[in-house]
């Protein structure tokens, strides 16, 4: 599975949009970009998940460029609501996936009044 | 519908005692997977199971620890002899189907264990 790097934290304050960026440099063919999100003492949630260009939901937009080394989660302005970890993961969705989810860190955004 | 549900929420152990961690997964999945997470880390894969089948255990310990999903009831994950490492959340997530469209997987609220 690609190996995936984002930033460790960042800051916001609310009502700003808030862009992450995370870099898979060896991101596979049948490979997808998914995004979770927790919040401290609860387990992570689905947010996005994109192949290419981009996609949005009600919650956020996934931007994914024509080479898909990287991906950026945009979060349309935040509330302190949003203060959490945000995971990006790149993993197949055909067959040949045991389903296993691989996390990295993740990015910390804390989301200032 | 309910989500995925996990009990207890919190448990604390002596070193040596047993800890079991169980889950069960949302309606109409029958896909569970177990996930550590030691404080300030991400979470690490430990085992995925179908119902009464261990589909991958590649992030299991060799040792102590024991994974099950019975035909009927919940999963149930084993620590046997617990040590003071041990202490860390384990999250259960569970999916309708382990490969394609339909394998968005969903956490329930975590284990929070306490080895004393």
């Amino acid at each position: 599975l690609a190996k995936t790097t984002q930033p460790i934290s960042m800051d916001s304050y609310e009502g700003q949009e808030v862009n992450i960026t995370c870099s898979h440099n060896n991101i596979a063919t049948n490979d997808y970009i998914t995004w979770y999100q927790q919040f401290p003492s609860q387990g992570p949630r689905f947010i996005i998940q994109g192949y290419k260009t981009k996609v949005t939901n009600e919650v956020a937009s996934l931007f994914i460029p024509a080479d898909r080394k990287s991906s950026t989660l945009s979060l349309p302005r935040v509330s302190l609501s949003d203060t959490a970890v945000y995971y990006c993961l790149v993993g197949e969705r055909g067959s040949g996936n045991t389903g296993k989810l691989i996390f990295g860190q993740g990015t910390t955004l804390q989301v200032k009044p | 519908n309910a989500g995925v549900m996990q009990n207890p929420r919190h448990l604390v152990r002596r070193r040596g005692q047993e800890a079991r961690l169980r889950c069960s997964p949302m309606k109409g999945h029958s896909h569970v997977y177990w996930y550590r997470q030691l404080p300030e880390e991400g979470l690490k894969f430990m085992v995925y199971l179908q119902k009464e089948n261990i589909i991958d255990e590649s992030g299991m310990p060799k040792e102590r620890f024991s994974a099950e999903f019975p035909k009927e009831g919940p999963s149930i994950l084993r620590i046997q002899q617990v040590v003071r490492g041990d202490s860390a959340a384990y999250f259960c997530a569970s999916s309708r189907s382990g490969t394609g469209v339909a394998n968005e997987q969903f956490f329930g609220p975590g284990t929070r264990l306490t080895v004393l």
